[in-house]
Parts: C-alpha cells; sequence; structure tokens
C-alpha cells in the first residue's frame, strides 16, 4: 500500500530553517510530482508549490519565493521541504501530498517560538 | 489569479442533503478541473471528488460534483448525511500560471 510519511514535528526559533521530510513507500515514485501544501492554526489549506523529483524541477509560489527549497532523493524516493529564515507566521502544519493530491502524508507540525 | 470562495460554514440534519458552493472570482469555472477534499479534525484532507464530478474509488456515491457556468461555480453535494461527514471541505482548481488554488474551506455540522 503507498503511504506518504512524513518526519516529526520541529520547534524552531524565529529567523532559523526547517527541513523536513516525505518518503514514499510501496510504490513509484518517479512517475509522479510532489506538492507541500500548509495549514495554520485554524486556517484554511495553502499550496507551497511542488516538485517533479524524475527532473529536480520545482515550482514556488511567488509569496515563498527565495525562502523556500523543494529537493528530492530518487535513491530513497523521499522529498524534502526546507524553509528559511522563519517567522512565527510559519507556525503551521505542513503536508506532502502526490501529483493530483490522492495522497496525502499525516502532516508535520512545525511551531516557530522564541 | 483568480480566488475560490466557499461559505465559512453550512449545517444540516442527518439524513438531509446538504450543498457546498464553491465560486470563482475570475475566468470560467468549466476552465480548470475542480476537487473536493474532506478534512476530519486532526488528519490529513483526503480528495472526494476529482475533475469537478468523479469519485475516487471507496467514496460513497453520497458524495457528488458538478459546476454550474451560470453562477461559475462549483458544488459539493452530501445526501444522506450522517454524523462521520462532519468536517472541513475545501475545493480546489488550477490556475494557468501554474497554481494550484484552494477554497477558504467549509465547515459541515451535522446537527
Amino acid at each position: 500500500q503507498v503511504q506518504l510519511v512524513q518526519s516529526g514535528a520541529e520547534v524552531k526559533k524565529p529567523g532559523s530553517s526547517v527541513k523536513v521530510s516525505c518518503k514514499a513507500s510501496g510504490g513509484t515514485f518517479n512517475d509522479f510530482s510532489f506538492s507541500w501544501v500548509r495549514q495554520a492554526p485554524g486556517q484554511g489549506l495553502e499550496w507551497m508549490g511542488a516538485i517533479i523529483p524524475s527532473v529536480g524541477v520545482s515550482n514556488y509560489v511567488s509569496k515563498f519565493q527565495g525562502r523556500v527549497v523543494f529537493t528530492a532523493d530518487r535513491s530513497t524516493s523521499t522529498v524534502y521541504m526546507e524553509l528559511k529564515s522563519l517567522k512565527s507566521e510559519d507556525t503551521a502544519i505542513y503536508f506532502c501530498a502526490r501529483d493530483r493530491f490522492d495522497l496525502w502524508g499525516q502532516g508535520t507540525r512545525v511551531t516557530v517560538s522564541s | 489569479n483568480f480566488m475560490l470562495t466557499q461559505p465559512h460554514s453550512v449545517s444540516e440534519a442527518p439524513g438531509k442533503t446538504v450543498s457546498i458552493s464553491c465560486t470563482r472570482s475570475s475566468g470560467s469555472i468549466a476552465s480548470n478541473y475542480v476537487q473536493w477534499y474532506q478534512q476530519r479534525p486532526g488528519s490529513a484532507p483526503t480528495n472526494i471528488i476529482y475533475e469537478d464530478n468523479q469519485r475516487p474509488s471507496g467514496v460513497p456515491d453520497r458524495f457528488s460534483g458538478s459546476i454550474d457556468s451560470s453562477s461559475n461555480s462549483a458544488s459539493l453535494t452530501i445526501s444522506g448525511l450522517r454524523t462521520e461527514d462532519e468536517a472541513d471541505y475545501y475545493c480546489q482548481s488550477f490556475d494557468d500560471n501554474n497554481l494550484w488554488l484552494f477554497g477558504g474551506g467549509t465547515k459541515l455540522t451535522v446537527l
């Protein structure tokens, strides 16, 4: 059964960076794109962008351009989202989702607090 | 970019039918497929409708999707409401600038 398994919760200081992983297991990896979606406390879903691991190409929402980097390790079927220069407003649950959003990771809670 | 606007909340009794709208602010609703997601508290979203009106396997036929060009909106209809349908529902569509956009979400309360 295909699953997306994300890394555990993180607590970070303002100005630091966080790197969240999303490992695909039980299915093909290279055939799909992977999106990152975040959800601030009590708020809706916000698409951050996506990566196509087979070609290493990423597309970022302009709001996050320059602060976020998506990478992929095809040998371990894992995609990563690194968000830099963290602010308190980045406190959220971060989800990865496959291609047409038919499969989602369980979410990773990132808390930014001094 | 366009926006997708949903009602903040809807409520209905068990066994009844409820519809949740998703209105596109500019451009035609028919230009890009609309998806719908269900998110229960503490869980990740799950896809319940794709390509306007298609149900993934395992999604009951109580859930249906449609689009209405006259109101430039998509709708999710849930019939035979059950208490387990109580959740947040999000619509989603694709912008021609290669962006996925979500509606603000609708909280469904099954009274």
